[in-house]
This record gives structure tokens, C-alpha cells and sequence, in this order.
């Protein structure tokens, strides 16, 4: 069946350090990948999002990558800020079903 | 951007008890989900409902749930009866529908945290 992986439970890093999360996914289906983000107290509000057709999104700094060969959507960032700590979610969407696949969650700490 | 609200934030009640939370979606919006998050894990989800039908289920979606949308009105998940393994933070969120509703950004309410005794 479809399926996310997010192996990262938990990353701590410098202000001014490079991001890197990974994320691996499966689907028989043409997927749409959603980064999601969830502040403290708060739920979950889209950070990014990729479907076949651009392969790759921006946003506030962040970027990710389809791969298809692969069949990874890895989240970076070049240089973090103490703002940037929260859960981010892989999400697999677009598959052969009306719901979307969250990933495990990677818990990012910024340390000022 | 797009709010969604959820009511109450927060909810106290005996095991047993029948329970409603209510979100009220972004106004266009046609698709509408409910997530579990147990503290500190993942977003696990629930139900997904559309022109008046649940489209989609998990496991976790118990007998004892159900969903409803009288009227265009808040969009409810009624739980009854309660057990201690329902507490958790519930979130609601509400998409447009594309193609399948699996391919349009999601927009989620701040959750209403439930704590059954």
C-alpha cells in the first residue's frame, strides 16, 4: 500500500546550520508531496508542495525535490533559524484514495 | 490566509459521555477531515467527507464516531460513548477538490484538545 518514511524522530541544530530531513515514499499512483508545518499549538499548515509536473518546491528558504527514481522528497534549508524549530510532515497525497499520508513527523530544534 | 476554527479547545469530560467537537471550514471549501494526535506523535487520520459522505475511513475511526455536516453548518465528530483512549487533540481541516481530494492543500484548525477521565 502507499506509505511515507520519515526515519529523523528528532534533529537539533545551530542557527545558521544547513537542513537536511529525509523522506521516502511509495505509491503505484503519480503522487503529490506536501511539506507540512506544525508550530507549537497549532495544527499543521502547508510549507510546500510538488506534484509531477514541477518536481521541485520553494518556499520561505525551505526547498524539496521529487525524485522518481528515488522515490524520495528530502526537505532542505541552507541555513536555519531558532523560528524554524516545529514538527515538520512528509505528506504523500494524490493517490487512488481522498486522504492524505502523513509521515512520522521530524521535531526540528534550533538552538539560538 | 484561510482560517479554519475549531470548537471547543478544549474538552473535559467522564468515560462514557457522549462528546460533539465542531469545526467550521474555510467557507468554499469542499472536502473535510478529522486527524488524531496523541501527544507527541503522529497525525494520524480519521475520516475524510464530502457532498454529505464519508469518502474515506481509517481503522481508527471507530463505530462509536460519526461525522456530520447538517446544512452547511459546523462539520461535527460526534463521539459516543467516550473511552480513555480517545483523548488525544483532534484536528479538523477542510481542501477544495481537485481531481481526488488527496492533491489539494489542506488547511487545519488548531485542534481541540480532548481528555477523557
Amino acid at each position: 500500500g502507499d506509505s511515507v518514511t520519515q526515519m529523523q524522530g528528532q534533529v537539533t541544530l545551530s542557527e545558521d546550520d544547513f537542513l537536511f530531513i529525509n523522506c521516502t515514499y511509495s505509491t503505484t499512483w503519480y503522487p503529490t508531496l506536501f511539506w507540512y508545518v506544525q508550530y507549537p499549538g497549532e495544527g499543521p499548515q502547508l510549507l510546500l508542495k510538488v506534484t509531477t509536473a514541477n518536481n521541485k518546491g520553494i518556499s520561505r528558504g525551505f526547498e524539496a525535490t521529487y525524485d522518481k527514481r528515488t522515490t524520495s522528497f528530502h526537505l532542505q534549508k541552507a541555513s536555519v533559524q531558532e523560528s524554524d524549530s516545529a514538527v515538520y510532515y512528509c505528506v504523500l497525497g494524490g493517490t487512488n484514495a481522498y486522504k492524505v499520508i502523513f509521515g512520522k513527523g521530524t521535531h526540528l530544534h534550533v538552538l539560538p | 490566509g484561510p482560517k479554519v476554527l475549531q470548537i471547543p479547545s478544549h474538552q473535559i469530560i467522564d468515560m462514557g459521555q457522549m462528546v460533539t467537537l465542531n469545526c467550521d471550514p474555510v467557507s468554499n471549501h469542499l472536502y473535510f477531515y478529522w486527524y488524531k494526535q496523541i501527544l507527541g506523535q503522529q497525525m494520524e487520520f480519521l475520516v475524510n467527507f464530502y457532498n454529505g459522505k464519508v469518502m474515506e475511513k481509517s481503522k481508527l475511526f471507530k463505530d462509536q464516531f460519526s461525522v456530520e455536516r447538517p446544512d452547511g453548518s459546523y462539520f461535527t465528530l460526534k463521539i459516543q460513548p467516550t473511552a480513555l483512549e480517545d483523548s488525544a487533540v483532534y484536528f479538523c481541516a477542510s481542501s477544495l477538490a481537485l481531481r481526488l481530494g488527496g492533491e489539494a492543500e489542506q488547511f487545519f484548525g488548531p485542534g481541540t484538545r480532548l481528555t477523557v477521565l
